[in-house]
């Protein structure tokens, strides 16, 4: 059974800070992973999403890695903002028949101005 | 291009009535995720469908909990009999297949008096 854990669970930085937020899955055998955005009370925003062929994605200030035979994940965020504050969510489509995307808890980012 | 529709936003429900969540996908999606989350804890996989076929259900428990995605109109989550521990965000989200890019509604705060 797939696992998803996001370490720690909260973050605080202040502004203008690069940051990088870990993720780690116990099953390799993975078809993607995505990284997920969620402000309170909202529903989730799709960041990125990285194939398991490929080592990296970017967009804009963020920039996501996939190790996939360590089973991790980081999302790197250059030169943080107050407007990044947020819960980042990491997950993994397994790569079996009807898989499903796993979560992890999310880590809440705090950026002070 | 409307995303995911969720309605309704808020819902209020006593112990033991039912309760209906509504999932509009994107256009074009015809693949159906519904996941749960409680404060504190990640989002957990319910049900995965695509239309009028339950694909997967192994995260939904097996009484009081159904779904459905119909030919036409939104997929429904139905909780009957609903009580205290419902209490939680559910979120619908939409892709074009199977392991491509989710993309969730802004979710339904269902809670139970």
């Amino acid at each position: 059974k797939q696992e998803v854990t996001q370490i720690p669970a909260a973050l605080s930085v202040p502004e203008g800070e690069n940051l990088v937020l870990n993720c780690s899955f116990t099953d390799s055998a993975i078809y993607n992973l995505q990284w997920f955005r969620q402000d309170p009370g909202k529903g989730l925003t799709s960041l990125l999403l990285i194939q398991s062929s490929q080592r990296e994605q970017t967009s804009g200030r963020l920039n996501a890695s996939l190790d996939k035979s360590s089973g991790r994940s980081t999302l790197y965020i250059a030169a943080s903002q107050p407007g990044d504050s947020a819960t980042y969510l990491c997950a993994v489509w397994g790569s079996g028949a009807n898989s499903k995307l796993t979560f992890g808890k999310g880590i809440t980012l705090s950026v002070r101005p | 291009n409307a995303g995911v529709m969720q309605n309704p936003r808020h819902l209020v429900r006593r112990r033991g009535q039912e309760a209906r969540l509504r999932c509009s996908p994107m256009k074009g999606h015809s693949h159906v995720y519904w996941y749960r989350q409680l404060p504190e804890e990640g989002l957990k996989f319910m049900v995965y469908l695509q239309k009028e076929n339950i694909i997967d259900e192994s995260g939904m428990p097996k009484e009081r909990f159904s779904a459905e995605f119909p030919k036409e109109g939104p997929s429904i989550l139905r909780i009957q009999q609903v009580v205290r521990g419902d209490s939680a965000a559910y979120f619908c989200a939409s892709s074009q297949g199977q392991g491509e890019k989710l993309f969730f509604g802004s979710g339904t705060q269902l809670s139970v008096l």
